[in-house]
């Protein structure tokens, strides 16, 4: 399997551009992760969805933020428009989720590492 | 609400030193207990879990047991070598519908030849 995929790896851009971050999961897991990592505030959980319905968006920092699951493989991260805090890495992450009790594992995606000029 | 607190790093070792890193947990429920590890310019992967009290995950000589009355997972290895040098996260989760993970800050260990 190829693990979770995640494009780009780098991302340099000007603040007030767009900016969009992918992830493809792994195939037959039903849940993905946003996550963004900052030595600031360590790791954040941004928004999660199973089944491509979001589930919760609560860590989502402010409306410049949207995610969307069109389909079971493909997710996108926007910014829009980009400021300079926002640099950071972000993690998409995937897993199977199982209705009992025992959360299955996580598997992270290499990252995106984000620099706003 | 649940929460997870690590001891702050950096840990910094010598090679073949013993390794502990603290965690403690607050819970509502009965979640599975997770170490985490991240090495350099990389995500998150798995390195051991838990599922119930007096659960003892293991895994590439780490070794971490639930202990329910101290809320605690702490992660051991008994001879650390410098390929461990990586950032350690501990986390709890519960399955079902809510299936989200709470980590931990992370702890940086820096092992050293």
């Amino acid at each position: 399997d190829a693990g979770v995929i995640q494009s780009p790896r780098h991302e340099v851009t000007e603040m007030g551009q767009e900016v969009t971050l992918r992830c493809k999961p792994i195939s037959g897991h039903n849940s993905l992760f946003w996550y963004r990592q900052t030595m600031m505030r360590g790791l954040e959980l941004l928004i999660y969805f199973n089944n491509n319905v979001p589930i919760d968006d609560s860590g989502m920092p402010e409306d410049r933020f949207s995610a969307k699951m069109p389909n079971a493989s493909f997710s996108t991260l926007k910014i829009q428009p980009s400021e300079p805090r926002d640099s950071a890495v972000y993690f998409c992450a995937s897993s199977r989720q199982t209705p009992g009790l025992t959360p299955e594992t996580q598997y992270f995606g290499p990252g995106t590492r984000l620099l706003v000029l | 609400g649940d929460s997870v607190t690590q001891m702050e790093g950096p840990v910094t070792l010598s090679e073949e030193a013993f390794l502990t890193i603290n965690c403690t947990y607050t819970a509502t429920g009965y979640p599975s207990l997770f170490w985490y590890v991240q090495y350099p310019g990389e995500g998150l992967q798995l390195l051991l879990k838990a599922t119930k009290a007096d659960d003892k995950g293991s895994n590439k000589g780490f070794e971490a047991t639930y202990r329910k009355e101290t809320t605690s997972f702490h992660l051991e290895k008994g001879s650390v070598q410098v390929s461990d040098s990586a950032v350690y996260f501990c986390a709890l989760g519960y399955g079902g519908a809510t299936n989200k993970l709470i980590f931990g800050t992370g702890t940086l260990l820096a092992v050293q030849p």
